[in-house]
This record gives C-alpha cells, structure tokens and sequence, in this order.
C-alpha cells in the first residue's frame, strides 16, 4: 500500500527548532518529487518547499533560510528541518507526493502533523 | 508569487450542480490542480492538469481552465461532496506550488 506517515510534530518555544519526518512505504522517495504542505488552524493551505527526484529544492518565501528539505534515501524518509520557528509557522504539516503519473499533482498525502510554536 | 482567488463559500442542493472558481490572470496558461478536504483528514486530488481526474474520483467531479479563470464542477452533488476545495499551479519560473484561497462547499 502507498502511504506517507509523518511525525517529529510538538512544542516548541519561538526561535526553537523540530525536524519533521515523513516515512514512505509503497513507493520510492528519491524518484520522486516530493512536497511539504502546511495549514494553519482554521486556514488554507500553503506550500512549503519541494524536493526533486535530482534533488534540487525549493522553498516559499515565508521559511526560506530557516527550513531546510531534504531525504534519506536508505530510509525511504523525508524530513523537514526547522529552525528559528515562529508562532507564525504553527500547523500542521503535510507532506505529499507529487506525482509525475498526474502531471505532478499531489496524489499521496500523510495524516499530517501538528507544529505549535509558542511560549 | 501570486494568488489564486476563489469564492469563500458554495451553496447547492443535493443532486444539482456547483460551480467553483478559481481566478488569476492568465491562468489559461498554467496546469490546474484540485483538491478535496473535509474535516480533519487531509487533501485529496480530484481533479490534475485543468480536466483529468485520478483513479477512483467519481466522473462528476469535472475541470476546465481557460483565460483568466479555472472551474471545477461537481454534477449531482451529493452530502459527501460537502467540504473545502482547494486549486493550486505550479510556477514553473519559480518553481513554486501556489494554492488558491479556498472553497467551503455546503450541501443544502
């Protein structure tokens, strides 16, 4: 079965940092293109960042410079590292597969996990 | 970056028909992805590349994209089609996902 399971959500304190992960099983993370999404409480949602099956990435402007992508290719993970977090950046957060069988449409989403950046 | 403007909110009695846009100048030119979610659950993609849907979404869930504005359609619309719909592009000059505002579709 393809799925995507996130984790490594909580607590953490404005200027704080959490890396979250994305575990995937039925498919291959690194022949992918491969997204992170987030939702603020009662909000739409908002892309992250990507990271392309050659590897480049790409970042909205909102978190540029302080979350990073990136993959482990062994582990078949994702992740999303970040740093000096906002109250700003509380959601939860997505990740997703965009995938080439649908002109890369996101077809694959986690259950999400929520981020609370607060004092 | 840009945004894609929707409709807040979409009112329609069961089995007929509910229209959501989603604007932007020259959409007509990109690919347009949309995406169910209901309550507490995460998206889901209904309709990828303006008109095409992904295996198992019902054929009432339809697309079109030309000029300045998107629609996605929903025909004989049931109580389970309630929910937020979302659109999104992909800015290929950037290479950034942008997704629309946002549509609560309420079923009467």
């Amino acid at each position: 079965e393809v799925q995507l399971v996130e984790s490594g959500g909580g607590l953490v304190q404005p200027g704080g940092s959490l890396r979250l992960s994305c575990a995937a099983s039925g498919f291959t993370v690194s022949s992918n293109y491969m997204t992170w999404v987030r939702q603020a409480p009662g909000k739409g949602l908002e892309w992250v960042s990507v990271i392309y099956s050659g590897g480049s990435t790409y970042y909205a402007d909102s978190v540029k410079g302080r979350f990073t992508i990136s993959r482990d290719n062994s582990k078949n993970t994702l992740y999303l590292q970040m740093n000096s977090l906002r109250a700003e950046d509380t959601a939860v957060y997505y990740c997703a597969r965009a995938n080439l069988d649908y002109h890369y449409g996101m077809d694959v989403w986690g259950q999400g996990t929520t981020v609370t950046v607060s004092s | 970056s840009y945004v894609l403007t929707q409709p807040p909110s979409v009112s329609v009695a069961p089995g007929k028909t509910a229209r959501i846009t989603c604007g932007k100048n020259n959409i007509g030119s990109k690919g347009v992805y949309w995406y169910q979610q209901k309550p507490g659950q995460a998206p889901v993609l209904v309709i990828y590349y303006d008109s095409d849907r992904p295996s198992g979404i019902p054929e009432r869930f339809s697309g079109s994209n030309s000029g300045n504005t998107a629609t996605l359609t929903i025909s004989r619309v049931e109580a389970g089609d309630e929910a937020d719909y979302y659109c999104q592009v992909w800015d290929s000059s950037s290479h950034h996902y942008v997704f629309g505002t946002g549509t609560k579709v309420t079923v009467l």
